[in-house]
């Protein structure tokens, strides 16, 4: 089955610096990568998705890549700000099922 | 549109016993997906049911399964619970239309003792 591994686990940065997550994963027939933002005590909200067929997607501050021959994907914020600051999950999932497997997520902590 | 919603919230169970959870989608999403999130294990996925079938499953012991209803709510339902299964259990919501965009709930915190 699909094994998606995330870095770093945690991530300390000051306001305004930018920030990279990457994720890679094991099966080559994924297709569908969301990135997923959980506050602490709160629920994961999807804040950036990306498909196969396109190989980056901006949304303002944050930006999504996908290198489909190496299997990873990378999540950029830049211009950080503290509430940025929270758990960040990436995921995977394979052949446009809802069957997502995650990343163990990335602990991103915004300095002001 | 209302979101995601989960009941209850909060339950605490001693082990042996058995727990049933519910979950609302969103106005128009049939596919349901559970979660289990602990801290160790991250979130894992347990399984989806769309249209009261489940379509697909994770890696989960036969304790834990689930339902769909023809209004796409679904419960999950785990027995004979052991302190293992204390996490927080999240479902989430998505559209034919988007598969894989999935929105979730506020999840129901389960404490096993």
């Amino acid at each position: 089955g699909e094994n998606v591994e995330q870095h770093p686990s945690t991530l300390s940065v000051q306001e305004g610096d930018s920030a990279v997550i990457k994720c890679t994963y094991s099966d080559s027939a994924s297709n569908y990568f969301p990135w997923y933002k959980q506050e602490l005590g709160k629920r994961p909200q999807l804040i950036i998705d990306i498909r196969s067929n396109v190989g980056e997607k901006k949304d303002q501050r944050i930006a999504v890549t996908l290198n489909k021959t190496a299997k990873h994907f990378s999540l950029h914020i830049t211009e950080t700000q503290p509430e940025d600051s929270a758990v960040y999950f990436c995921a995977a999932s394979f052949d446009n099922n809802n069957d997502m497997r995650f990343g163990a997520g990335t602990r991103l902590t915004v300095k002001p | 549109k209302a979101g995601v919603t989960q009941t209850p919230r909060y339950l605490i169970k001693t082990r042996g016993q058995q727990v049933t959870l519910s979950c609302s989608p969103i106005s128009g999403h049939r596919s349901v997906s559970w979660y289990q999130q602990t801290p160790g294990q991250g979130l894992q996925f347990l399984f989806e049911y769309f249209s009261e079938t489940q379509r697909n499953k994770g890696n989960f012991p036969g304790r834990f399964s689930g339902r769909q209803f023809s209004n796409s709510r679904s419960e999950m339902n785990v027995s004979t619970l052991e302190l293992g299964d204390s996490a927080l259990y999240l479902c989430a919501s998505s559209s034919e239309r988007r598969v894989g965009e999935q929105y979730f709930g506020p999840g129901t915190r389960l404490t096993v003792t």
